[in-house]
């Protein structure tokens, strides 16, 4: 069974340019998340859907990042205009259930470096 | 405060050794808690999950301490591909999902 795929592994960007990630979670889990985290860090959400609902974004930075996953299945993270503090590893994980009382599965993540 | 917080470490012991990690988290209400495995530059991975009653994998042990407020994680007869950092995963208090510790450094040492 494939896992969570993520695209692109890395991307290197000069500061204010747009950028996407793309994530594909395992096939039935419903619950898809994005997660940013810094160096040294653990993950922090940024954003949750359940289908293609978002429940929870409140630690989406909506001035800049948006999100959308259509057909409750890819979900597409977005940064326009990029700044050098958005330089972090973005992770995609879902989950069978709402809460994740099984835990969640990541990606490998996007490294963005932005300069 | 932070809703999950670990000791950073790093934590390092020799092979052979046993190591313990422990967790605090904030929320009482809490009902699922995780502990994570990540590998430099890679995703993080599912290590086990931690139920009231304890759970044990091999040498790897996870207990629950609700009336303290902490989980913790023990790992018997440290090999060198133990090395990692690990997170510990507790609710958040604002909406039901979960939050992440920063993680705990270990190296096991030759």
């Amino acid at each position: 069974e494939a896992g969570v795929v993520q695209s692109p592994r890395y991307k290197i960007i000069e500061k204010k340019q747009p950028v996407a990630f793309w994530c594909n979670p395992i096939s039935g889990h419903n619950t898809l998340y994005w997660y940013r985290q810094n160096l040294g860090q653990g993950p922090e959400l940024l954003i949750r859907y359940e289908n293609e609902e978002a429940v929870d974004d409140s630690q989406l930075p909506k001035d800049r990042f948006s999100a959308e996953r259509l057909k409750g299945v890819d979900s597409t993270l977005k940064i326009q205009p990029a700044e050098l503090g958005d330089s972090a590893v973005y992770l995609c994980a879902s989950s069978l259930d709402r809460q994740g009382d099984y835990g969640y599965t990541f990606g490998s993540g996007t490294r963005l470096t932005v300069v | 405060r932070k809703e999950v917080e670990q000791d950073p470490g790093p934590f390092n012991v020799p092979e052979g050794a046993t190591v313990a990690f422990n967790c605090t988290y904030s929320n009482s209400a809490s009902q699922s808690f995780f502990w994570y495995r990540q590998d430099c530059r890679k995703e993080p991975k599912l290590l086990m999950s931690v139920y009231s009653s304890g759970n044990e994998d091999g040498r790897f042990t996870a207990q629950l301490n609700r009336a303290s407020q902490y989980i913790s994680l023990l790992i018997r007869d440290s090999k060198l591909s133990d090395s990692a950092t690990y997170l510990c995963v507790g609710p958040s208090g604002s909406a039901r999902q979960l939050t992440f510790g920063s993680g705990t450094q270990l190296t096991v040492l030759p």
